[in-house]
């Protein structure tokens, strides 16, 4: 069975900290995503990865970063946590590039920002 | 450009009552269309899908034809249930410039007892 795992379920950080958010899939994936979810927002893009090393900029990409180094990791970093960053985070997988293929998700990570 | 428009929420119904859930797109090329399901505290999770126009997505007991002439994909169900409580996202993933999934705001549906 599929499966996406995230390292955290809630998260409390302080402003300015430096956060990381994991993400690993058991599937094979090779393209990896990153979303926040805000309430009446849906879910925006914020970065993601159609390979190792690689990386692409989704809709706001401001304020975070991603690492690729493994094929069934990603990882999301806030380098200087904000409290306008306080959000449902969820990491999602796709096995390639076509249109027919859905996302698979992780469970999300709620993370405050104080 | 691309984008998804779902209705409202939250939507409130007795148990066995019809449900539906509309969801309009605009596309440029030619997109798959998706509906997700996010129960409480979990990640979303794939409802159905179809691919191409006039397809009709199916999955326990939910139902969604790909309409291109009315640019929609409304979720249906006969006779809802408690269980069936949750956040309903529809989606489009299209390849125009990059492979992207646009995601609606998100529908919160109640079902009483």
């Amino acid at each position: 069975d599929v499966k996406v795992t995230q390292s955290s379920r809630y998260l409390v950080k302080r402003t300015g900290e430096k956060v990381f958010l994991e993400c690993v899939q058991d599937m094979d994936h090779e393209n990896m995503f990153w979303y926040r979810q805000d309430p009446g927002l849906g879910l925006r893009l914020i970065y993601f990865s159609y390979d190792v090393k690689m990386k692409e900029k989704g809709d706001i990409p401001e304020g975070y970063s991603v690492s690729r180094e493994k094929k069934e990791r990603f990882s999301l970093i806030l380098e200087s946590a904000s409290t306008n960053q306080t959000s449902m985070y969820l990491c999602a997988s796709t096995p390639g590039l076509l249109v027919s293929y859905e996302q698979y998700f992780g469970p999300g990570t709620r993370l405050t920002v104080t | 450009g691309n984008s998804v428009t779902q209705m409202e929420g939250p939507v409130t119904l007795s148990e066995e009552a019809f449900l539906t859930i509309n969801c309009t797109y605009t596309a440029t090329g030619y997109p798959s269309l998706f509906w997700y399901v996010q129960y409480p505290g979990e990640g979303l999770q794939l409802l159905l899908k179809a691919t191409k126009a006039d397809d009709k997505g199916s999955n326990k007991g939910f139902e969604a034809t790909y309409r291109k002439e009315t640019t929609s994909f409304h979720l249906e169900k006969g006779s809802v249930q408690v269980s069936d409580s949750a956040v309903y996202f529809c989606a489009l993933m299209v390849n125009t410039g990059g492979f992207k999934t646009i995601f609606g705001a998100g529908t919160r549906l109640f079902v009483k007892a």
